[in-house]
């Protein structure tokens, strides 16, 4: 079946600093993948979209300068948050499409 | 444009009662629609999805769901609840025939009473 691997499952990085979240397929080709953040209790957030080899598509308030979203390859797609803050911190969760959704496992971002 | 609202975000039911949770849809194209589980701290599991193959949806760990046109509904059941149920579930709603995002409900939180 689809797998969509992400990574890290946690980390804790210093307020200004910057983080690198990846999403993998690693059974199946993506050339779309979809960045989702969720708050405490809440429900998933699409951030934006990411397309291989062109311009990630952003929802309407979402930073794009804030959070870079790079899909180099098929199988491969990062989100780096920029210049992190501590209202940044959430759980964020990549995934692709192939036979429906797959989604990673996610990864909570502390920011101290 | 594409919506899910799910009734009741938070659900209690007695271990091995039936369990029912419910979503509403709306959506101007045929949809896809799905049912998640997410487990503290961990991404979201395909419990079911409808692909207008069949109306009545079987899927994993004894759920199932039913597409109801005339009531824009696709509400989950289990018919006996296990404790390892209790989790977070979302519904959500994507455009059938397009290669498009997926758009999910504020989901509902299932406990388990012993």
């Amino acid at each position: 079946g689809a797998v969509v691997s992400q990574h890290p499952s946690r980390v804790i990085c210093k307020s200004g600093t910057s983080v690198k979240i990846e999403c993998r397929s690693l059974d199946f080709q993506a050339t779309t993948m979809f960045w989702y953040r969720q708050f405490p209790k809440q429900s998933l957030m699409l951030m934006a979209t990411s397309n291989e080899g062109s311009k990630a598509t952003y929802e309407q308030g979402v930073e794009k300068d804030k959070f870079l979203i790079n899909h180099a390859s098929l199988t491969l797609s990062t989100l780096t948050v920029t210049s992190a803050h501590p209202e940044d911190s959430s759980f964020y969760i990549c995934s692709a499409r192939r036979n429906g959704y797959t989604f990673g496992s996610g990864t909570r971002l502390t920011v101290v | 444009a594409q919506s899910v609202t799910q009734l009741g975000s938070h659900v209690s039911v007695s271990e091995g009662a039936l369990v029912l949770l419910r979503c509403n849809y709306s959506s101007s194209v045929p949809p896809y629609l799905f049912w998640y589980v997410q487990y503290p701290n961990q991404g979201l599991q395909l419990l079911l999805k409808y692909t207008s193959a069949a109306t009545l949806v079987k899927g994993i760990n004894g759920f199932e769901a039913e597409f109801k046109k005339s009531e824009t509904s696709f509400h989950l059941t289990k018919p006996s609840a296990h404790m390892s149920d209790a989790a977070e579930y979302f519904c959500a709603v994507s455009p059938m025939n397009r290669d498009d995002k997926i758009i999910f409900g504020k989901g509902t939180r299932l406990h388990i009473l012993p």
